[in-house]
């Protein structure tokens, strides 16, 4: 069964530093999304991608956010100038064009900012 | 008031039981329904998406009430692998927006 990947599972970095977490969506899906879920709670939309360009985001995606499809089969979130409020599960998901949009999640990266 | 309110629970019951969780959403406008589980640290996986009609799958049936922005799930016949973390969720709450919205889940423990 096809699924969406995402590397690294587990990233660790230093406030004020750049990350970029990739996914990889499930190969004949066109709409793309990251959620995150800070430890503890609820998860939370961050972007949708459609058509090479950003369809919706939330209040959380800031300046400091940006996404990207630098080739046909990765997305990638990349966050600037990490904040120490910035640590969280980043959760890659997909879903197809038609019908309902039910939405397929990757493994997660675990972002942690010391 | 939150825009998808559950019971965060948690609900421990023994194996075999019938349990039932229930869901509230907000927003009229809102577009589709799902039922998501969530085991400890992992992502939210897909149990159902919830019609106006009804629907089951195996020991599963999620209900909508639309008039009352109700969601409910029912869980037969309890497995021990049922223990997780039940999360409601509901999309589309404009035309054309496919953000989806999660409740905090409703944690259940299934007893040996």
């Amino acid at each position: 069964e096809p699924e969406v990947t995402q590397t690294p599972s587990h990233q660790v970095t230093q406030m004020g530093q750049e990350v970029i977490l990739r996914c990889v969506p499930i190969s004949n899906h066109l709409y793309f999304y990251w959620y995150r879920q800070i430890l503890g709670q609820k998860v939370e939309f961050l972007v949708s991608f459609y058509n090479n360009e950003i369809s919706e985001k939330s209040e959380i995606f800031d300046d400091q956010f940006s996404v990207e499809r630098p080739d046909g089969s990765n997305f990638t979130l990349k966050i600037r100038s990490t904040k120490l409020e910035d640590s969280a599960m980043y959760f890659c998901a997909s879903s197809p064009l038609a019908g309902v949009d039910e939405q397929f999640f990757g493994p997660g990266t675990r972002l942690t900012v010391l | 008031r939150k825009e998808v309110e559950q019971d965060p629970g948690p609900f421990n019951v023994p194996e075999g039981a019938t349990v039932a969780f229930n869901c509230t959403y907000s927003n009229s406008a809102s577009q589709s329904f799902f039922w998501y589980r969530q085991d400890c640290r992992k992502e939210p996986k897909l149990l159902m998406s919830v019609y106006s009609s009804g629907n089951e799958d195996g020991r599963f049936t999620a209900q909508l009430n639309r008039a009352s922005q109700y969601i409910s799930l029912l869980i037969r016949d309890s497995k021990l692998s049922d223990s997780a973390t039940y999360l409601c969720v509901v999309g589309g709450m404009d035309t054309g927006r496919r953000a989806l919205t999660f409740g905090s889940g409703t944690r259940l423990q299934v007893q040996p």
